[in-house]
C-alpha cells in the first residue's frame, strides 16, 4: 500500500533551536518527495522538492534530505523562529500515468520563546 | 495580483443542505484539484481536472460534485450525499498534471 509516515506527530521547541522532522514512505514507483509549510488555517507552501537522485536540498534555514534506499526523508530546520510554528508535511509523487500525490498526515511544529 | 482564491473562509451547512465551495485562479493553469483534511489525516483528493470541460474523481468523490466550465474555476459542491462533511478544503492548481501545486488559503466547512 501506498503510504506517507511523517514523525513526530507534534513537536515544540524553544526559539533558536534546531530541529529534525522524518518522513517515511512506501511509495512506488517514486517520482519526487516535496516538503510543505503549512501554517494554520492556511494553504500548504512548497519548502523544497527532491528527485531520485537528489541527497540533499536547502531553501534557506530548511534543509530536506532524502535516502531513495531507505525510502527517508528529513527536515531540518536551523536556528529556529516563532515563524516557523506551523505543520510540516511530507508529500510523495508516485510515477504514474497521472503522477498520483500522496500526503503524509503532517508534523506539528510549535516554536516557544 | 496572481494567485488562487478560495471563498468563503468560513461556510456552515444545515442538514440536507447542498453548498458550493469556490476556486478561482489567475495564474493560468491548467490542472486544479481539490482536497479534503482532516485532523490527524493527509490531505485526500476529491477531485481533479486537467484540463477545462473535463474533470476525473479523486479517492473520495463520493457526496462530492465539480464542474470545470472556465479555465479560472473550479467550484465544489457538497451535497446532502455527504454524510461527514466537516472539515478544511483545499483547492490547488499546476501548470500541468506533473508540476508543483499551489494551494489556496482554504475553506472550513462546518455542519449545523
Amino acid at each position: 500500500k501506498n503510504q506517507v509516515e511523517q514523525s513526530p506527530q507534534s513537536l515544540i521547541i524553544l526559539e533558536g533551536k534546531n530541529c529534525t522532522l522524518q518522513c517515511n514512505y512506501t511509495v512506488s514507483p517514486f517520482s519526487n518527495l516535496r516538503w510543505y509549510k503549512q501554517d494554520t488555517g492556511r494553504g500548504p507552501v512548497s519548502l523544497t522538492i527532491m528527485t531520485f537522485s537528489e541527497n540533499t536540498k536547502s531553501n534557506g534555514r530548511y534543509t530536506a534530505t532524502l535516502d531513495a534506499d531507505t525510502k527517508q526523508s528529513s527536515l531540518h530546520i536551523t536556528a529556529s523562529q516563532l515563524s516557523d510554528s506551523a505543520s510540516y508535511i511530507c508529500v510523495v509523487r508516485m510515477k504514474t500515468s497521472y503522477d498520483k500525490v500522496i500526503f503524509g498526515p503532517g508534523t506539528s511544529l510549535s516554536v516557544i520563546p | 495580483d496572481g494567485g488562487i482564491t478560495q471563498s468563503p473562509k468560513y461556510l456552515f451547512r444545515k442538514e440536507g443542505q447542498n453548498v458550493t465551495l469556490s476556486c478561482e485562479q489567475n495564474l493560468n493553469h491548467d490542472a486544479m484539484y481539490w482536497y479534503r483534511q482532516d485532523p490527524g489525516q493527509g490531505l485526500r483528493l476529491i477531485y481533479y481536472s486537467q484540463i477545462v470541460n473535463d474533470f476525473q474523481k479523486g479517492d473520495i468523490a463520493e457526496g462530492y460534485s465539480v464542474s470545470r466550465e472556465k479555465k479560472e474555476s473550479f467550484p465544489l459542491t457538497v451535497t446532502s450525499a455527504q454524510k461527514n462533511p466537516t472539515a478544511f478544503y483545499l483547492c490547488a492548481s499546476s501548470l500541468g498534471g506533473k508540476e508543483t501545486q499551489y494551494f489556496g488559503p482554504g475553506t472550513r466547512l462546518l455542519v449545523l
